[in-house]
């Protein structure tokens, strides 16, 4: 069984600053694979990053990067030099890489001060 | 660059009645998904087809049935619809054999009301 736990329901940053978004994570699968969700207001879901588990390197998109604790099932997300269009729901995912099976966490609202 | 496409996108009904929800992808991807999302919750799988002609449950199936119908459509229908089926619906597909061996890419999804 896989959970995923996003302990703050909300954030908020100012522009230009950096956020740190926690997650947490169970799972029963030795192979799995860690995803970051962002879903503005538009609804759409868009992928921001992606950690395979067997990579001990932390996932890097620009300005988005992973801090992942393999041990401490723990895979948060920072948001540098936020900007205003960084405002939306982010959602921490996982899935094992046996399965079919994208579990989500209940989101953090992230909301960027000007 | 269509993607995953979804529809209705808005959508109303009287509870007891019927509708399918269609869904097309058009980056050849094996596997389709349909989820749907209720607030202060994340996302949750209703069913899936890892390929064409196989469909299996996900978290929260009942209520509903699917259809795969060629490699690109995956439908989902209510057969009768209740209110606790309102919600915001997303379908995805993803390349690979696996839900971890590729992302999963959504559509934009459809707002299901039901009174």
């Amino acid at each position: 069984a896989q959970t995923v736990t996003q302990s703050q329901p909300e954030m908020s940053v100012q522009e230009a600053e950096t956020v740190t978004l926690s997650c947490t994570y169970d799972t029963s699968e030795s192979d799995y694979y860690l995803f970051w969700y962002k879903q503005p207001p538009s609804r759409q879901m868009i992928l921001v990053i992606r950690q395979e588990a067997y990579k001990q390197q932390n996932a890097t998109e620009n300005r988005f990067s992973v801090n992942f604790q393999k041990a401490a099932k723990s895979f948060s997300l920072k948001i540098s030099d936020s900007q205003l269009g960084d405002a939306a729901m982010y959602f921490c995912a996982n899935s094992g890489g046996s399965n079919y099976k994208l579990t989500f966490g209940k989101g953090t609202l992230l909301t960027v001060n000007p | 660059n269509a993607g995953v496409t979804q529809t209705p996108k808005f959508q109303v009904l009287k509870t007891g009645q019927s509708m399918t929800l269609q869904c097309a992808q058009d980056m050849n991807h094996n596997s389709m998904y349909w989820y749907r999302q209720d607030p202060g919750m994340g996302l949750r799988l209703i069913y899936y087809s890892a390929s064409e002609g196989t469909t299996d449950k996900g978290e929260v199936p009942n209520g509903y049935n699917v259809s795969r119908l060629n490699k690109r459509e995956f439908s989902l229908r209510l057969e009768s619809a209740a209110p606790s089926q309102t919600s915001v619906y997303f379908c995805a597909s993803s390349g690979g054999t696996g839900a971890g061996n590729q992302p999963q890419h959504f559509g934009d999804g459809t707002r299901l009301s039901i009174l």
